[in-house]
């Protein structure tokens, strides 16, 4: 079974700044199955990006995804408010354990 | 747009049973896979079942196996989840998610979900 490592655990910054997301898998996966998904308190996931790099529908262009192998990027070029919530990895059946990304 | 609306959830004793609904619109449901995906209080997200589109092909969580069926009925766009010999662990928000990819691996659309609470 394959084990997908979301780090950091807790990302801090502000308003305005780049956040880097890391997913690794315990081992080698398709790209064509590796989605994020960003998930607000109280509220259900959203599809954020499909296929390691595609923006799911009506989703900024400041989202973007990236890698290959074992080790997955989700990139937001410059955080706006709204997108301060928690962000899953997933590759089919199996989901990453979490990064929040938190107001500094 | 799509919707998916979950109900059915509850507070319950261990060992007791379940079910959960789904009601789907907004889009061609006889189409598409269905999954179920829950998540505990304070934690992440954990999948626990999916069905084909015509409800022949099933496949469970081995955490959920043999206790949980999930089925659906295409005449009335809706998903199932029957929940028997429930579990404290089992205690969790379950989600209804309809599957985007044609092979089973990518919730798209997600309904708000349906608390589930095993308590004595």
């Amino acid at each position: 079974e394959i084990v997908l490592t979301q780090s950091p655990g807790t990302l801090s910054l502000s308003p305005g700044e780049r956040a880097t997301l890391f997913c690794r898998a315990s081992q080698s996966v398709s790209s064509s199955y590796l989605a994020w998904y960003q998930q607000k308190p109280g509220q259900a996931p959203r599809l954020l990006i499909y296929g390691a790099s595609s923006r799911a529908t009506g989703i900024p262009d400041r989202f973007s995804g990236s890698g290959s192998g074992t080790d997955f990027t989700l990139t937001i070029s410059r955080l706006e408010p709204e997108d301060f919530a928690v962000y899953y990895c997933q590759q089919a059946r199996t989901f990453g354990q979490g990064t929040k990304v938190e107001i500094k | 747009q799509v919707q998916l609306v979950e109900s059915g959830g509850g507070v319950v004793q261990p060992g007791t049973s379940l079910r959960l609904s789904c009601a789907a619109s907004g889009f061609t449901f006889s189409t598409y896979a269905v999954h179920w995906v829950r998540q505990a209080p304070g934690k992440g997200l954990e999948w626990v079942a999916v069905i084909s589109y015509n409800g022949d092909n099933k496949y469970y969580a081995d955490s959920v196996k043999g206790r949980f069926t999930i089925s659906r009925d295409n005449s009335k766009n809706t998903l199932y989840l029957q929940m028997n010999s429930l579990r404290a662990e089992d205690t969790a928000v379950y989600y209804c998610a309809r599957d985007g990819s044609g092979s089973y691996y990518l919730p798209d659309y997600w309904g708000q979900g349906t608390q589930v609470t095993v308590s004595s």
